[in-house]
């Protein structure tokens, strides 16, 4: 089974809506991570959030960390075409030794209607 | 420039056939990274390596193998290609800061290999 779970698993807004995608772990989070990818090619880095209840913004887009939930939600204001995209979460695993091994959840598909 | 360069971006092969995909970095980072990411199942690590010298296998590296010719480099080979190989292939980087457990490596991404076994 994941260990990350995201949901929804894909999402149609209307251009101008606001919307939430959660991320939701299994463990213990250390560190959470968010990315977005345009369909074929590879990830872009939008923020990482590491202590229990912090949040963090960048243009329009929120990420919230909820240690006690072990989850995390990100947060798109007044969304734009340009949104659009698949977004992953990133969690680091802690197996033994020092490993920087990130596992991902399954995405979510965001488009958005003009 | 792109700092993490994949090559080639995109490769369609026949089952049996040996593949290698290729990945290179400008970051001067020591971590590198191999995953596939497959509809439905997310990205999942095939390999990884703390150094040169230092090679790990990650969740699926049953099919693959890889070498890390130098810091800057860290190729992945797939010995007899199979159809369900067929995925896109991304490599990453990071840095080792700080300390072990409490450390937040953020991974710096390829722009993906697509590869195709028919």
């Amino acid at each position: 089974s994941q260990e990350l779970e995201q949901s929804p698993q894909s999402l149609i807004v209307q251009e101008g809506k606001n919307l939430t995608i959660n991320c939701t772990s299994s463990k213990t989070l250390y560190g959470l991570y968010w990315y977005k990818q345009k369909y074929g090619e590879g990830l872009i880095f939008l923020m990482m959030l590491q202590k229990g209840g912090e949040e963090k913004s960048h243009e329009k887009i929120t990420a919230k960390l909820d240690e006690k939930k072990q989850q995390s939600s990100l947060h798109i204001t007044a969304s734009q075409p340009s949104h659009a995209g698949i977004y992953l979460c990133g969690a680091r695993t802690l197996s033994g030794g020092a490993t920087n091994k990130l596992i991902f959840g399954t995405g979510t598909l965001l488009a958005v209607q003009p | 420039d792109a700092d993490v360069t994949q090559t080639p971006r995109n490769r369609i092969t026949k089952t049996g056939k040996r593949i290698m995909l290729e990945c290179s970095q400008t970051k001067g980072h020591d971590r590198m990274y191999w995953y596939r990411q497959d509809p439905g199942l997310g990205l999942r690590l095939i390999y990884y390596s703390f150094d040169v010298k230092d090679i790990n296998k990650g969740e699926i590296s049953d099919g693959y193998s890889v070498s890390r010719q130098a810091q800057a480099k860290f190729s992945l080979s797939l010995e007899s290609a199979i159809p369900n190989q067929t995925a896109l292939y991304f490599c990453a980087t990071s840095v080792t800061q700080g300390g072990q457990r409490t450390s937040y490596n953020e991974q710096f991404f390829g722009p993906g290999t697509r590869l195709t076994v028919l």
